[in-house]
């Protein structure tokens, strides 16, 4: 079992709608999570952290985190076609270690 | 601040060279990262080191990988010998600590390494 998992997709939305993003992780002693940006041929960037249940909002942007059901996702409001990439969530426990699972790609239709 | 440098951002050798892929965290970050993404794998975690030390390396994929941070400035990831089955883009990441937990990483903009 990977230790996070994420659909691959693709997931395609229309333009102004919301896209929903998914995330599992297997180690319970998890305790921060990242959602990262990755455009074609560029370097991840982080879009969102999240370390306690609950939602967190940060503009068209909300995660999500359940760790009962080791659970998190990713909501972007008014999707853009600008948000088309590849979207990448990360697990890192209190022991340094941070684990990414192998993105799902995003595609906004104008 | 720069941000996370990496030299050289692309690396053609031929199957049996050496290679050397260079990394400089951000000042002041305390955690560095190597990873390898492929189409095939993902992003894969190789290398961690924390204050310099190496932490945990179960995800380099043989011994003909190894990695060393002599200061808090620099690190290497070094293949030796390489085989086609290393081409990949290479990842150098650092990151702070914050109450004993990982905060974001930053990422370099990577190497990505052709072995033919």
């Amino acid at each position: 079992q990977k230790e996070v998992e994420q659909n691959s997709g693709p997931l395609s939305v229309p333009e102004g709608a919301i896209a929903s993003l998914n995330c599992t992780y297997s180690d319970r002693g998890s305790q921060s999570f990242f959602w990262y940006r990755q455009y074609s041929g560029k370097s991840p960037e982080l879009i969102m952290s999240i370390y306690s249940n609950g939602d967190k909002e940060d503009g068209r942007f909300t995660a999500q985190l359940n760790k009962a059901s080791q659970y998190v996702s990713l909501l972007i409001r008014d999707s853009q076609p600008s948000d088309s990439a590849t979207y990448l969530c990360a697990a890192s426990t209190g022991g340094f270690k941070t684990i990414f699972g192998a993105g799902t790609r995003l595609f906004v239709k104008a | 601040d720069a941000g996370v440098i990496q030299s050289p951002r692309h690396e053609v050798t031929e199957m049996g060279q050496e290679v050397t892929l260079r990394c400089k965290p951000i000042s002041g970050h305390n955690s560095l990262f190597w990873y390898r993404q492929t189409m095939m794998r993902g992003l894969e975690l190789l290398i961690y080191f924390n204050n310099n030390v190496p932490i945990d390396d179960s995800g380099m994929p043989e011994d003909r990988f190894s990695a060393k941070m002599p200061n808090a400035s620099f690190s290497t990831l070094k293949i030796q010998p390489s085989e086609p089955r290393d081409s990949a883009v290479y990842f150098c990441a650092s990151s702070p600590r914050d109450r004993g937990m990982n905060t974001e990483a930053f990422f370099g903009q990577g190497t990505r390494l052709t072995v033919v």
